[in-house]
C-alpha cells in the first residue's frame, strides 16, 4: 500500500512553460486535493475532487487546472508558469466518510525562474 | 472570508505541557482538525472535533468550544521529536466534500 504518491519530487521551471504535477493513490480514496504551501502561509487550497468527473475550485485556482477521470489519479496542470507559483504542492486524499483526515503526498517542490 | 489565527511559534522544554490555540471566522463550521508537519515533509492528521469538549489521543489532546470559535491542541510529555510546525484545519463544507481551510501553522520548539 502506497499511500499517495508524488511526481516529480524536484521541479524547475522557466517563466511561461507549462507542466503537469501528478498524484495518484492506492487507498480508494473518493475525495483528492490538491494544496500549496509557501513559507509562513500554511496549506491553501487549489482545487478538490469529490470523485471521478467531479472537481471544484479551492481558495487559490487561478493559474491551474485539474481533471478526475479515475478514482486514484488526480492531475495538477500549470498552464503558464509564473514566479508566483514558486512553492511546495501537496497532494492529499481521504475517504468521503472521514475527510477530516486527510492522507499527504511528500510533496512536490517547485521553482519557477 | 475565511480566516484561523495561530501563534506563529511556541518554545517549551522537554517533558512539559504546551497548548497551541486556533481561533476561527469561517463561512461554515463542521469540524477542526490537527496536523503535524516535520520539515517541509507531508502533514500528518493528529486529532479531530466535530463538537465541544476534549478529545483524547496518548500524549494529544484537542478541545473545541463552537461558541468561542476556538480550540487548542495540548501536547504532553513533551519529546524532541515534537519539534514541528502544528496546523488547525476548519472543515468547511457540511457535504463531505472533505474542503479543508488550514492556518498558517505553529512552529513548535522543544528544548532539552
Amino acid at each position: 500500500n502506497a499511500g499517495v504518491t508524488q511526481t516529480p519530487k524536484f521541479q524547475v521551471l522557466k517563466t511561461g512553460q507549462s507542466m503537469t504535477l501528478q498524484c495518484a493513490q492506492d487507498m480508494n480514496h473518493e475525495y483528492m486535493s490538491w494544496y500549496r504551501q509557501d513559507p509562513g502561509m500554511g496549506l491553501r487550497l487549489i482545487h478538490y475532487s469529490v470523485g471521478a468527473g467531479i472537481t471544484d475550485q479551492g481558495e487559490v485556482p487561478n493559474g491551474y487546472n485539474v481533471s478526475r477521470s479515475t478514482t486514484e489519479d488526480f492531475p495538477l496542470r500549470l498552464l503558464s508558469a509564473a514566479p508566483s507559483q514558486t512553492s511546495v504542492y501537496f497532494c492529499a486524499s481521504s475517504p468521503r466518510q472521514f475527510s477530516y483526515e486527510q492522507y499527504f503526498g511528500p510533496g512536490t517542490r517547485l521553482t519557477v525562474t | 472570508g475565511q480566516s484561523l489565527e495561530q501563534p506563529s511559534e511556541v518554545t517549551a522544554v522537554e517533558g512539559a505541557i504546551v497548548q497551541i490555540n486556533c481561533t476561527y471566522q469561517t463561512s461554515g463550521f463542521y469540524g477542526l482538525s490537527w496536523y503535524q508537519q516535520h520539515d517541509g515533509g507531508a502533514p500528518t492528521f493528529l486529532s479531530y472535533n466535530a463538537l465541544d469538549g476534549l478529545e483524547e489521543t496518548g500524549r494529544f489532546s484537542s478541545f473545541l468550544s463552537r461558541s468561542d470559535s476556538y480550540g487548542y491542541l495540548l501536547l504532553q510529555e513533551l519529546q524532541m521529536k515534537d519539534s514541528a510546525s502544528y496546523f488547525c484545519a476548519v472543515k468547511v463544507d457540511s457535504s463531505n466534500t472533505g474542503k479543508l481551510i488550514f492556518g498558517q501553522g505553529t512552529t513548535l520548539q522543544v528544548k532539552p
